[in-house]
C-alpha cells in the first residue's frame, strides 16, 4: 500500500475552512484514499473516502488531484470540536492493510 | 444505534496475568480487527478476522490471542508473554472486501496499564 505524507500540525480559525493536505505520490490505480480523525482518548472516526472523483458528505469534502498523487480534506466551517488528529490513509485490495501514520494535528482556535 | 462497543474503558494488569478485552459490534460487519496505539503513534494491526472461526495475525501478534466464535464478537487476550502491554487498544469492523472498499469503523478503545 502507498505511504502517505502529512504535515505534523496546522492551525485554523474557528468558522473558516480547514484544508488538510496529504501526499500519496506512490498510490496505485486500485487504491482508495480514506480520511479519519481521532480526538484524544477516543477511537478514530471515519470521515470520507474516494478513488479519483471529488467526494462530499455532511462532514467534509475530499479533493483528489487528477494524477491522484495528492489529496485535500476540506472542513468547510471549522469549529472548536474539529480539533483532532487527522489521518490520511491509502488502501487497496489488502483490506487488512490499513496503516495509520502520525497524522496532522489540527488546532481550531477561537 | 449501531456501533462497536469496547469494554472496559480502562484496565489494569498485574505482572504474569492474562487479561481479556471485549469487542462487540451490531453493524452486521463481516470483518473485525484489533489495533494497538502507543502515545503519539499511529495504529498497528494485532489480529484480524474475516469470518467466524477464522483469524489471521497482523504485524504485532506476539503475546496476544483472539477468538471469533460469533460474528458480533472478537475478544482480545493480552497474555503474560506480552512484555510491554501498556497501550491504547482499538477494535474495528468492516464489511468484507468483496462488498467494495468499505471503511473500517472503530470503537472507543480500552486503555491498558500495568500495575
Amino acid at each position: 500500500d502507498a505511504k502517505t505524507t502529512q504535515p505534523t500540525s496546522m492551525d485554523c480559525a474557528e468558522g473558516r475552512a480547514a484544508n488538510l493536505p496529504c501526499n500519496h505520490s506512490t498510490i496505485s490505480g486500485n487504491e482508495y484514499v480514506y480520511w479519519y480523525r481521532q480526538i484524544h482518548s477516543q477511537g478514530p472516526q471515519y470521515i470520507i473516502h474516494g478513488l479519483k472523483n471529488n467526494e462530499t458528505n455532511e462532514m467534509a469534502s475530499l479533493i483528489i488531484t487528477e494524477d491522484r498523487k495528492s489529496s485535500t480534506l476540506i472542513l468547510p466551517h471549522a469549529t472548536l470540536r474539529d480539533t483532532a488528529v487527522y489521518y490520511c490513509i491509502v488502501r487497496g485490495y489488502n483490506f487488512n492493510k490499513f496503516y495509520f501514520g502520525s497524522g496532522t494535528k489540527l488546532n481550531v482556535k477561537p | 444505534d449501531g456501533g462497536i462497543t469496547q469494554s472496559p474503558k480502562y484496565l489494569f494488569r498485574k505482572e504474569g496475568q492474562n487479561v481479556t478485552l471485549s469487542c462487540e459490534q451490531n453493524l452486521n460487519h463481516d470483518a473485525m480487527y484489533w489495533y494497538r496505539q502507543d502515545p503519539g503513534q499511529g495504529l498497528r494491526l494485532i489480529y484480524y478476522s474475516q469470518i467466524v472461526n477464522d483469524f489471521q495475525k497482523g504485524d504485532i501478534a506476539e503475546g496476544y490471542s483472539v477468538s471469533r466464535e460469533k460474528k458480533e464478537s472478537f475478544p482480545l487476550t493480552v497474555t503474560s508473554a506480552q512484555k510491554n502491554p501498556t497501550a491504547f487498544y482499538l477494535c474495528a469492523s468492516s464489511f468484507e472486501v468483496d462488498r467494495g472498499f468499505q471503511p473500517q469503523h472503530f470503537g472507543d478503545g480500552t486503555r491498558l496499564s500495568i500495575l
